[in-house]
This record gives structure tokens, sequence and C-alpha cells, in this order.
């Protein structure tokens, strides 16, 4: 099993709807969760940290299942500029003198006029 | 301006040159990493620094061979690559390597094209 995984996509969706992405890990012992963004040839962006409460920024929502060991983005009311690929990022426990990071492949969107 | 830059952005070298990125950081932070992103693979984690010091070599071929001054700045020297080296390369920094709830600022990478 994959440490981090996601399905790759593309999802396609009109402009203005409700997608929602997942991603499973399986380190039960792994400490915090972020989504990142990275569009077509550029740096991967920091879009959002994961809370074990969930948490709200603007359109995006993010959550976390600790017991079924998964985190979800919802990205409400789509635009154009939210083409791009998320990547989901896990990190810890520590791993000798450095916190173990790990990053899936992505999950591509496209939102279509 | 993202804070984290790299130069140049895109490098075209043969297998028998010589070359280094650059890496700066201008946030303060004490961690800098350095990752190849192949396309349709996952980033992966090539070289740790915390405060100057190595603190992770995670198994990468000895014809990368990174360098940190200090704190602000990382490189890679690169020599006798192949073409299953050509990637992007990304260059990131962090506050600090062990606190859990700090996100990465990545640079905008070189692309790296080995012929």
């Amino acid at each position: 099993r994959k440490e981090v995984e996601q399905d790759p996509g593309p999802f396609n969706v009109p402009e203005g709807a409700t997608v929602a992405f997942n991603c499973t890990y399986s380190n039960s012992a792994s400490q915090s969760f972020f989504w990142y963004r990275q569009d077509c040839r550029k740096e991967p962006k920091l879009l959002m940290s994961v809370y074990s409460s969930g948490n709200e920024d603007g359109r995006f929502t993010a959550q976390l299942n600790r017991a079924s060991q998964y985190i979800s983005l919802l990205i409400r009311d789509s635009k154009l500029s939210d083409s791009a690929t998320y990547l989901c990022v896990v990190k810890g426990p520590n791993s000798g003198g450095y916190q173990k990071v790990t990053f899936g492949t992505g999950t591509k969107l496209q939102v279509i006029p | 301006e993202t804070g984290v830059t790299q130069t140049p952005r895109h490098l075209v070298m043969g297998m028998t040159n010589k070359k280094s990125l650059k890496c700066e950081q201008h946030l303060g932070h004490n961690a800098m990493y350095w990752y190849k992103q192949s396309a349709k693979k996952p980033l992966e984690l090539m070289f740790v620094y915390s405060l100057e010091e190595r603190v992770e070599n995670n198994s990468v071929p000895s014809r990368f061979s990174p360098e940190c001054p200090n704190s602000s700045h990382l490189f890679l020297h690169l020599h006798t690559l192949q073409p299953e080296d050509s990637a992007l390369y990304l260059c990131a920094s962090s506050f600090d390597r062990l606190l859990a709830n700090y996100g990465y600022t990545f640079g905008s990478g070189t692309r790296l094209t080995v012929v």
C-alpha cells in the first residue's frame, strides 16, 4: 500500500460545481496534514493545513478522519482559476533528525467554462 | 516573490558537464530541502539541512552533491548526470525540520534536462 494515495484524476467539472478529493495515508502515527496546489510547470504552494476538527478557508473545506486515515478537500463554486493539481501532504512521525514528509502524486482538477 | 529563489529556472546539460543549482531563502527559516519531481511520480526528498547541517541524505547517488554554506543558501552540485535525472528540482524551506504544523515554502524550481 502506498504511504499516501490519491486519485490522479483528472476531475473535469463545470464552473460553479462542487468537487471533493480524498487522500488516504497508511501511517497511523502521522501528525499533520496539508493540501498544496501545483499549477502546471510551477512549484507547489501551500493551500491549507488540515486540522482535526476540520477547517474552512473561503470556498475550501478540509477534513481529517483519523479513524479511517484519510483527509479530504472540498471546493465549492469552482472557478476556472481552481484548475490545478492538488497534492496531499502528510507529516510525521519524526524519523532520524527530521520529520518525515510524504507527498501524494496529486489529483488533477480541470474546471470547464 | 515567494521568499525562496532558485536559479537557474531552466538548465540543459550534457552527461559530462558539471553544473550547480542555487537556492536562497529570505524567510528566516532554519531548514532547507532539495526535492526531485519527475512526471507521474510524487515529490522525492533528496536532502535535508537544518542550520547548515545535513540531517538526511535519502539514498541519493553521489553524482548529486549538496552544499549549505549558511542557513539562507543551499546548492546542489551536479556532475556526470544521466538522462533519467531529467526532472524538476525543487528547493524548499521550513521554519523547523521537526515542528509538525508548519508547511513548506517552495522555490519555483529548476527544470533540468540531461542530454
